[in-house]
């Protein structure tokens, strides 16, 4: 157990809705990062948190959108979902990731998306 | 930013066989290369990571070779078990988020 939990574990819902995926990182830990991950494409940065503030952007799609609550939790935002946003969405946090190096990543067990 | 490439995207060994999964960045300012292995059904985990200032680094079986010059890394498994089954992914960073490499889906037969 990686400490951070996301959910729902599964989604299924159909194009054009929209939906949220939640995540608890880490007790202690200050960086949220959210990563999608299809068959073809591995593990695609989406983007990074630090304690509330946006600190990197990856390759997020404009109808993505992401925040991180006071409480450090982290939700993403996916809308006008089409048949290609499916895909397995994983949230990582870490302690560090103001600036130097992130160390090391822990990984919840991710949100599997399918869009009929 | 940065791009990382990882070969091959499969790699069928048998048990006690050596396994090698190579990476190239293209960032020469990332100074952090991790390995993770994700097993089926689960988020992927840190098996072994390095760092610039170090060429090689070990951990029992597995091994990370780093060239800064060539700007490519590589992860070493020894002996394999039919439990290192699983897609390993390298990563690279430079200061802000990991980028992944697409992984590589191991096999291991007994």
């Amino acid at each position: 157990d990686s400490g951070v939990t996301q959910t729902p574990k599964h989604l299924i819902t159909a194009t054009g809705q929209r939906v949220t995926l939640r995540c608890s990182p880490r007790s202690g830990d200050l960086s949220v990062y959210w990563y999608q991950q299809s068959l073809d494409q591995g593990l695609q940065f989406l983007i990074q948190y630090y304690n509330g503030e946006e600190r990197a952007k990856g390759n997020i799609l404009e109808r993505f959108s992401a925040q991180q609550f006071p409480d450090l939790h982290s939700e993403l935002n996916l809308s006008s979902l089409e048949l290609g946003d499916s895909a397995l969405y994983f949230c990582a946090s870490s302690v560090g990731g103001q600036g130097g190096n992130t160390g090391e990543l822990f990984f919840g067990e991710g949100s599997r998306l399918t869009v009929l | 930013g940065e791009n990382v490439e990882q070969h091959p995207s499969t790699l069928s060994v048998q048990e006690g066989d050596s396994a090698v999964i190579k990476c190239t960045y293209s960032d020469s300012a990332s100074n952090y290369f991790p390995w993770y292995k994700q097993e089926l059904g689960k988020g992927p985990q840190l098996i072994i990571d390095i760092r610039s200032n170090v060429g090689e680094k070990k951990d029992q079986r597995i091994a990370v070779t780093l060239n800064k010059t060539a700007k490519h890394f590589s992860l070493h498994i020894t002996e394999t078990q039919p439990e290192d089954s699983a897609v390993y992914f390298c990563a690279a960073s430079g200061g802000t988020a990991l980028i992944f490499g697409k992984g590589t889906t191991l096999s291991v037969s007994s």
